[in-house]
């Protein structure tokens, strides 16, 4: 089955610097890559995803790439902002199956 | 309002007893996933459903059962058999328009054994 790890665990940045979370997949059927983002409290939400027919995805601060030959896909925020710390996963999804990586605490210190 | 509701927020249960946690949505997806949050360990796959009336193990169904009589409903239940079940459960569903599409989650139940 998948199998969806993600480094690093905690991850502390100044503001405005940039922030990059890694994941690696084993299912080479996996298909579709989402990121989510858990503020304390709260439930996931998506903040980006890409499809395995893309090499790269952008929306504003946040970007995504995908390297589907080694099997590895990132997260990177650029000009971060306190309100950007919290928890983000990374997930791999072949049909339907979604499963999730372990999570990167991320600190955005003023 | 759609959504994907859980319920109840918070849940205490004695040792020995079963107990069920209720996972609603009005969405009309089709996939309806439960996973558990312990910290340090990431959203981990309990089971899931893809249509109605079939489910398949994820990676930590031991001691967990459910069913998905309904498209709208997927409930969850812990049974006496899990050692260790005080934790943060999800329930998520999506739908398939020939790919994989976003997923999206109830609020949680934090289930505690006393």
């Amino acid at each position: 089955g998948e199998n969806v790890e993600q480094h690093p665990s905690t991850l502390s940045v100044q503001e405005g610097d940039s922030a990059v979370i890694k994941c690696t997949y084993s299912d080479s059927a996996s298909n579709y890559f989402p990121w989510y983002k858990q503020e304390l409290g709260k439930r996931p939400q998506l903040i980006i995803d890409i499809r395995s027919n893309v090499g790269e995805k952008k929306d504003q601060r946040i970007a995504v790439t995908l390297n589907k030959t080694a099997k590895h896909f990132s997260l990177h925020i650029t000009e971060t902002q306190p309100e950007d710390s919290a928890v983000y996963f990374c997930a791999a999804a072949g049909f339907q199956k979604l499963v999730f990586g372990t999570g990167t605490r991320l600190l955005v210190s003023p | 309002d759609g959504g994907i509701t859980q319920s109840p927020k918070y849940l205490f249960r004695k040792e020995g007893q079963n107990v069920t946690l209720s996972c609603e949505q009005n969405l009309n997806h089709d996939a309806m996933y439960w996973y558990r949050q312990d910290p340090g360990q990431g959203l981990r796959l309990i089971y899931y459903s893809q249509i109605v009336n079939d489910f398949q193990k994820g990676d930590i169904a031991e001691g967990y059962s459910v069913s998905r009589e309904k498209k709208e409903s997927f409930p969850l239940t812990v049974t006496s058999a899990q050692k260790n079940p005080t934790a943060f459960y999800l329930c998520a569903s999506s739908t398939w328009d020939g790919m994989n599409t976003e997923a999206f989650f109830g609020q949680g139940t934090r289930l505690t054994v006393v």
